[in-house]
């Protein structure tokens, strides 16, 4: 099955400053990369995706980029605010029914 | 938007006893549901696969007869941990999919079991 990397596992910036968070993926048949935003006992939120056929989405201070030849994608905040501390998830899916998530990284905003 | 409830929130049983969490689609039809399992800090681990009318997809490693999945309707799909211990002890999330390769995941809330 797919085998989803995730680094950093913890990430620290200053606010205003930008955060950088990193996935690989293993299986060439996946197509669709979602990232998840979940703040502490609570659901994961989807905030931003992209489709394998798109090298780059952003969605006002989030963007994401995809490299298909290196199987991995990342997620860009720019801007970042105390709000955005959580624990980030990516993930991967080939069919669309099975998603295979990342390790998650816990971003802390020092204000 | 898409609404997916999961129920209970929070629930404490005795070790040996079975537990059993619901999740539903409100304001659609999901044809897919999927379990997940999440440890304190820890990612989303994939338990099962659940299709409306069929049986459930296993992870590897996921004991079928511990976790019974049901999925019985287009709204609801139900995991039971049966005879729970210590170790089952983890936080439960449920996400419904509108359709076959719908891409899209609503999560539930989460069910956090606690075994004493």
């Amino acid at each position: 099955g797919e085998n989803v990397e995730q680094h950093p596992s913890t990430l620290s910036v200053q606010e205003g400053d930008s955060a950088v968070i990193k996935c690989t993926y293993s299986d060439s048949a996946s197509n669709y990369f979602p990232w998840y935003k979940q703040e502490l006992g609570k659901r994961p939120q989807l905030i931003i995706d992209i489709r394998s056929n798109v090298g780059e989405k952003k969605d006002q201070r989030i963007a994401v980029t995809l490299n298909k030849t290196a199987k991995h994608f990342s997620l860009h905040i720019t801007e970042t605010q105390p709000e955005d501390s959580a624990v980030y998830f990516c993930a991967a899916s080939s069919t669309g029914n099975q998603f295979y998530f990342g390790t998650g990284t816990s971003l802390t905003v020092i204000p | 938007g898409a609404v997916v409830s999961q129920h209970p929130s929070w629930v404490i049983c005795k070790s040996g006893t079975s537990v059993k969490i619901e999740c539903r689609s409100l304001d659609f039809q999901a044809t897919t549901m999927f379990w997940y399992r999440q440890f304190p800090k820890q990612s989303l681990m994939l338990m099962a696969t659940s299709n409306e009318g069929s049986k459930a997809t296993y992870e590897q490693g996921v004991e079928k007869d511990k976790f019974l999945i049901n999925h019985a309707s287009l709204t609801l799909s139900t995991l039971t941990v049966t005879s729970a211990h210590p170790e089952d002890s983890s936080f439960y999330i449920c996400s419904a999919s509108r359709a076959v390769g719908a891409n899209v995941l609503t999560f539930g809330a989460g069910s956090r079991l606690t075994v004493l």
